[in-house]
């Protein structure tokens, strides 16, 4: 069973840079398309980007400017830097596995934008 | 971007009935379609991929059909398990979400 696990500040101040990473368990991090995706309180999902670990990268267009995905194969782990942000980037985070779909999650970790 | 509109934005069924939610996409995605079972404060779970395979797990009482713009997720008798919010979302592009249907067992 594979298991995902995010990490990082749960409080970022305005204009910093907010960096998590997800931990995997349970499988290797080869083979796969491994992704961020977040939910701000009350709203809807947004993908926010994608990672394999041949270093095949795809980010949403609309944070692109903004974004920065990395693998660690030796850690079994990814991370999501993301520059910048505001209030409007608080939400929770997601890390999953997608292959298409995203068939397992994280459990989401949430991260609010404050000073 | 790939617009994917959910109707209806909730909806209210009985123990034992069923429901069908819709999922609308602004251009034709084959079958490259998928359906998420979110529950307060919990993560989303993949229910449906492929417009119609039901992911390990899956109760058969779940499930998808459609193609090209237009899905359905139907679940039949319901339980108050079912109780949450349902999203879809395509993979033919660069992934988007619809903006979920809430379903209440009353």
């Amino acid at each position: 069973q594979v298991h995902l696990q995010e990490s990082g500040p749960g409080q970022v101040k305005p204009s910093e840079t907010l960096s998590l990473t997800c931990s995997v368990s349970g499988g290797s991090i080869g083979s796969y398309y491994w992704s961020w995706i977040r939910q701000p309180p009350g709203k809807g999902l947004e993908w926010i980007g994608y990672i394999s670990n041949s270093g095949t990268i795809n980010y949403n267009p609309s944070l692109k400017s903004r974004v920065t995905m990395s693998v660690d194969t030796s850690k079994n782990q990814f991370s999501l830097n993301l520059d910048s942000v505001t209030a409007a980037d608080t939400a929770v985070y997601y890390c999953s596995r997608s292959w298409g779909p995203s068939d397992y999650w994280g459990q989401g970790t949430l991260v609010t934008v404050s000073s | 971007e790939v617009l994917m509109t959910q109707s209806p934005a909730s909806l209210s069924v009985s123990p034992g009935e069923s429901a069908t939610l819709s999922c609308r996409a602004s251009e034709s995605l084959s079958i490259n379609l998928a359906w998420y079972q979110q529950k307060p404060g919990q993560a989303p779970r993949l229910l449906i991929y492929g417009a119609s395979t039901r992911a390990t797990g899956v109760p058969v009482r779940f499930s998808g059909s459609g193609s090209g713009t237009e899905f359905t997720l139907a679940i039949s008798s319901l339980q108050s398990e079912d109780s949450a919010f349902y999203y879809c979302q395509q993979y033919n592009y660069w992934p988007t979400f619809g903006q979920g249907t809430r379903l209440e067992i009353k």
